[in-house]
């Protein structure tokens, strides 16, 4: 079975400074890992993802992440936030079932930014 | 490009009475397609999944049903709303098993379904 934890419910941060988002999973498999981002009523965007190449991966928007398999991480991080980067942000993880990849989500971290 | 449309946006019912939200996809052939449920405040929660044309397996008893009519065309569907029936739904698709590496899913604008 897998699951994801995301360490926090919310997170704030001031414009311009670093964004960490923290994420720990737990799989039977080599798994593959997503961060999907969610501005209010709407869909989710697929941030990046994680598929057993490289380590660092690098998304839209600035961000990316980093599997790190001996922490069961996969923290996702931006340099300097902007505005516009205010939103919920699900930690992902893919599991084949039955006939049909599915998705554990994370219950999600609200980022809010700080003039 | 692949697109996905859900349609209303918005919905306001009564309780009592049926439900139907549509969900298609463009661009694409044999999708594996999913209806999510996000109540306020929470995380996804999986209600279906189709992995062709009227295959669907169900994650959660409910008095919800979906249906697969097309290959892009996945709809869920009530007899009878409840008011725990409230909350955002959103219809998904991804590659099928065939193309390894379409793990992700790609996702709807969203319904927002109020009960009354």
């Amino acid at each position: 079975a897998q699951s994801v934890t995301q360490l926090d419910s919310h997170v704030s941060v001031s414009e311009g400074t670093p964004v960490l988002l923290r994420c720990n999973y737990s799989s039977s498999y080599s798994p593959s890992l997503f961060w999907y981002v969610q501005h209010p009523n709407k869909g989710l965007q697929l941030l990046l993802k994680y598929t057993s190449a490289a380590t660092l991966v690098k998304g839209i928007n600035g961000f990316e992440a980093e599997f790190k398999k001996s922490e069961t991480s996969f923290h996702l991080t931006k340099p300097s936030a902007h505005m516009s980067d205010a939103a919920e942000y699900f930690c992902v993880v893919s599991e084949l079932t039955g006939s049909a990849r599915q998705l554990t989500f994370g219950s999600g971290t609200q980022l809010t930014v700080l003039p | 490009s692949q697109t996905i449309h859900q349609w209303p946006a918005t919905l306001v019912q009564p309780v009592g009475s049926p439900l139907s939200l549509e969900c298609t996809v463009e661009g694409t052939s044999n999708p594996n397609l999913y209806w999510y449920r996000q109540a306020a405040g929470r995380g996804l929660q999986l209600l279906f999944y189709s992995v062709g044309i009227g295959q669907i397996s169900s994650e959660v008893p409910q008095n919800l049903s979906a249906s697969r009519p097309q290959d892009r065309q996945f709809i869920l569907s009530s007899k009878k709303l409840l008011l725990s029936d409230s909350g955002f739904y959103l219809c998904a698709w991804s590659g099928g098993l065939a193309v390894s590496s379409s793990y992700e899913q790609y996702f709807g604008p969203g319904t927002r379904l109020t009960v009354t």
